[in-house]
């Protein structure tokens, strides 16, 4: 079956940096890599996805770029603010339409 | 997403028993599925089921048992709780007809088994 793998497992920047968050995969028959974010003590929520068509999404602050060849996807957040701070996962779903998640990031945006 | 509930939002139980975790959604999806959340494992798939004929067993199902009573509803049971089913549990909805297989999910269900 699918392995998706995310790293870091932590992160923390400063406002106003970037965060990058990379994920591996490791079935070649996935199309659909959703990122979703969990703020504290709620439910994971859609920030942004990318189908195995395209490169390079992007939508604000946020963007998701997939590397095919290579299976690995990653999420940049640029200009980051208090409100990002989260756990975010990365998922990769194939043929069986179903989501493998990785681990998780905890993201912590420091004043 | 108010749009998928899940009952009971809390539950503290005692080895042993029986329970059951259920989830209801007016998305009109026709698919539904339950995870496990632990600190550091992510999401974990249970049971998942593609339409009210269809269930299939996940990757931790183990210990578990699903009932898909009708489109809009999926419950997920724990004969015999133990405590390492102590987690967040999470309940969510896809639509078949959609462009992609992104999920919407519940609000999710703290299980403490003791």
């Amino acid at each position: 079956g699918e392995n998706v793998e995310q790293h870091p497992s932590t992160l923390s920047v400063q406002e106003g940096d970037s965060a990058v968050i990379k994920c591996t995969y490791s079935d070649s028959a996935s199309n659909y890599f959703p990122w979703y974010k969990q703020e504290l003590g709620k439910r994971p929520q859609l920030i942004i996805d990318i189908r195995s068509n395209v490169g390079e999404k992007k939508d604000q602050r946020i963007a998701v770029t997939l590397n095919k060849t290579a299976k690995h996807f990653s999420l940049h957040i640029t200009e980051t603010q208090p409100e990002d701070s989260a756990v975010y996962f990365c998922a990769a779903s194939g043929t069986a339409s179903k989501l493998t998640f990785g681990t998780g990031t905890r993201l912590q945006v420091t004043l | 997403d108010a749009d998928v509930t899940q009952t009971p939002r809390n539950r503290i139980t005692k080895t042993g028993k029986r329970i059951m975790l259920e989830c209801s959604q007016t998305k009109g999806h026709d698919r539904m599925y339950w995870y496990r959340q632990d600190p550091g494992l992510g999401l974990r798939l249970i049971y998942y089921s593609f339409d009210v004929k269809d269930i299939n067993k996940g990757e931790i199902s183990d210990g578990y048992s699903v009932s898909r009573q009708a489109q809009a509803k999926f419950s997920l049971s724990l004969e015999s709780a133990i405590p390492n089913q102590t987690a967040l549990y999470f309940c969510a909805t896809s639509d078949s007809r959609g462009r992609t297989d992104t999920q919407y999910f519940g609000p999710g269900t703290r299980l403490t088994v003791l």
